[in-house]
């Protein structure tokens, strides 16, 4: 089982639309959570970090359940420049080093 | 433009030779990181380093692929006796290491490797 696992996607969903995507990770002594984005290409850029009591930013929402290792982002109202691939991102206890899942790609469509 | 920095960003060689990539970090931050990402995965921790010392190589691909950070600012990765399997992008990111294992890495744009 891979430490950290993704929807495969692809998600493609009109402008407007709200996606949800899932995050699972193996480790249940993980102590940090993330969500980034890389777009086509380019380097992966922090979207938001994920609390255990939830957390909001605009349009985007990150959920981490610790009891079943699950982790979550919503976006509402989606624009074309959400388009990317989005990464979950766990960091083990006492780590430092960051486990990507696979990412799930998301397109925007007009 | 004061974001982690990477060179070359493409280089291209033939099987069996010799590459050095080099990153620069943010100024202030002290922790750098290497990663690869291969097409349809998402990035793969190889090493880093706290300043000038190596903290964790376990996870380094083989014994052809090492890392150095002489003064602690500038690191390089060097992958020697490229195989084909190496082409891939190598990641490089650094983070302020306000605590241990909580802090923002921010990455730079990549090397992207071809082997032929």
């Amino acid at each position: 089982r891979k430490e950290v696992e993704q929807d495969p996607g692809p998600f493609n969903v009109p402008e407007g639309a709200t996606v949800a995507f899932n995050c699972t990770y193996s480790n249940s002594a993980s102590q940090s959570f993330f969500w980034y984005r890389q777009d086509c290409r380019k380097e992966p850029k922090l979207l938001m970090s994920v609390y255990s009591s939830g957390n909001e930013d605009g349009r985007f929402t990150a959920q981490l359940n610790r009891a079943s290792q699950y982790i979550s982002l919503l976006i509402r109202d989606s624009k074309l420049s959400d388009s990317a691939t989005y990464l979950c991102v766990v960091i083990p206890y006492n780590n430092n080093d960051m486990r990507f899942g696979a990412g799930t790609r998301l397109t925007v469509k007009p | 433009d004061t974001g982690v920095s990477q060179d070359p960003r493409h280089k291209i060689t033939k099987r069996g030779q010799n590459v050095t990539f080099r990153c620069d970090p943010i100024s202030e931050h002290n922790r750098l990181y290497w990663y690869r990402q291969t097409l349809g995965q998402g990035p793969e921790f190889l090493t880093y380093f706290q300043n000038e010392a190596q903290l964790e190589k376990s996870r380094l691909l083989s014994d052809r692929f090492s890392a150095e950070r002489p003064k602690g600012s500038f690191s390089t990765l060097e992958i020697q006796r490229t195989e084909q399997g190496d082409s891939a992008m190598y990641l490089c990111a650094s983070s302020p290491a306000a605590l241990a294992g909580r802090d923002t890495q921010y990455f730079g744009p990549g090397t992207r490797l071809t082997v032929l």
